[in-house]
């Protein structure tokens, strides 16, 4: 089974709309952390928003949220208002058990959306 | 901003080369990882280390090599490239205790075998 899940290929979304990338995960752990990355087309990879598994609330950075779900094991991307730079490919990744275990910061990342932002 | 470098950034070689991808770093972190990524496609851990003269293997099968004689260096080596070889790969760090333990990654090799 999949580990985690993007199901959404791309998306199209209009300048200034807020848009939703969904991210659903498989894990046994108790202990867990959820990362969403931005890919730009020149290929770096870039940490945009961090959720812990035991954060009892939402994480917010700027413009973007994670909209956790845990009982259904749904990390969604919440970005606002949307910018023509947000053009991307956007990764979700996950790292099972406690992130204070000696090496225990090994990611698994799902196929990523292509997110292309319309003027 | 991380301060994580990679070169080259592309690279065209022929079948039969040694080659060695290099990895930088200059935050002090302890932890580096090497990812493979296909065009479009999510990022595979093929190796990674927990810190000097440490390494291991990641979960996607590698035919390539890496050291860490150095905390801030991570070199991975391809004894003889094959077409098979042609990929992106990604190098990343991170450190506990730094934020979330999230791994910063550099701008990535694009990797082409003839």
């Amino acid at each position: 089974a999949q580990k985690i899940t993007q199901t959404q290929p791309g998306m199209f979304v209009q300048e200034k709309e807020a848009v939703t990338l969904d991210c659903t995960y498989d894990t046994s752990d108790p202990s867990y952390g959820l990362f969403w990355y931005k890919q730009p087309s020149s290929g770096e990879m870039i940490f945009l928003i961090y959720q812990g598994s035991y954060d009892q609330q939402n994480a917010t950075e700027g413009r973007y949220s994670l909209n956790f779900q845990k009982a259904r094991k749904s990390a969604n991307l919440v970005i606002s208002a949307s910018q023509l730079g947000d053009s991307a490919m956007y990764f979700c990744a996950m790292r099972e058990g406690p992130s204070t275990n000696f090496g225990n910061e090994k990611l698994t990342f799902g196929t990523g959306t292509r997110l292309t932002i319309i003027p | 901003e991380a301060d994580i470098y990679q070169t080259p950034r592309y690279l065209v070689i022929g079948t039969g080369k040694k080659i060695t991808l290099e990895c930088s770093q200059t935050m002090g972190h302890d932890k580096m990882y090497w990812y493979q990524q296909d065009p479009g496609m999510e990022l595979h851990l093929i190796h990674y280390s927990y810190g000097v003269n440490s390494t291991e293997k990641g979960d996607l099968s590698s035919e390539s090599t890496v050291s860490r004689i150095r905390t801030e260096h991570f070199p991975l080596t391809l004894e003889s490239a094959r077409p098979s070889h042609t990929s992106q790969y990604l190098c990343a760090s991170s450190h506990k205790g730094v934020s979330y333990n999230e791994q910063f990654f550099g701008p990535g090799t694009r990797l082409t075998v003839l």
